[in-house]
């Protein structure tokens, strides 16, 4: 059951520009979102997260967005490094659940930022 | 932030023999672990919560007689793939947090491929 998706497996873009990753989730329980960015042959590293109270939160070049009604978030990296090139996963956990860091995750979306 | 320490970063072993997979947090107590499974272009899958001095608990589908964890200490959480076969060869990586904190921290992960 994927709780949590991101339809885009690869997203391109030219350094400088915007970067936009999509993220739907299916569970209304899920009260808080994160981003992660994973490098070849290495862990997730936390990026960003939202809590559902919120509609918007940012953090120098990343700003994740939350629309609770259409059950979406998005991640956008402005401006587009070439360092931002990596896999980025969305996950979402409900925190009235026993285990708080028991995450969904998406299937991850592979950004390329090309010089 | 806090840092979880996995061992091996990759492995290849025969049909029919058992690997075992280390995970460690370096400088915190970790009471709980998390263990996941990432197949090519998926989601990672969360298999298993491991819990210091008490038995796993373990997802739908997951074989607990297959996936053998330990969790003997606050700072070492263990994953053993017994018997493995070609279709266990997988991206094996564990997480924790720190309390309420929902904010996980990944090992470097595991792949593992069965030959």
């Amino acid at each position: 059951d994927q709780q949590v998706k991101q339809n885009s497996p690869s997203l391109s873009v030219q350094e400088g520009r915007i970067s936009i990753l999509n993220c739907d989730y299916t569970n209304s329980m899920f009260d808080y979102f994160l981003w992660y960015k994973k490098y070849p042959a290495e862990g997730p590293t936390f990026l960003i997260s939202i809590s559902s109270i919120k509609d918007k939160n940012e953090d120098g070049r990343f700003t994740v967005f939350l629309n609770k009604s259409a059950k979406h978030l998005s991640l956008h990296i402005v401006p587009s490094q070439p360092g931002d090139s990596a896999v980025y996963f969305c996950a979402a956990s409900a925190r009235g659940l026993q285990n708080n860091n028991d995450m969904r995750f998406g299937a991850g979306t592979r950004l390329t930022v090309k010089p | 932030g806090a840092v979880v320490s996995q061992h091996p970063s990759w492995v290849i072993c025969k049909s029919g023999t058992s690997v075992k997979i280390e995970c460690r947090s370096l400088d915190f107590q970790a009471t709980t672990m998390f263990w996941y499974r990432q197949f090519p272009k998926q989601s990672l899958m969360l298999m298993a919560t491991s819990n210091e001095g008490s038995k796993a608990t373990y997802e739908q589908g997951v074989e607990k007689d297959k996936f053998l964890i330990n969790h003997a200490s606050l700072t070492l959480s263990t994953l053993t793939v017994t018997s493995a076969h070609p279709e266990d060869s997988s991206f094996y990586i564990c997480s924790t947090g720190q309390g309420l904190n929902t904010e996980a921290f990944f090992g470097q992960g595991t792949r593992l491929t069965v030959v």
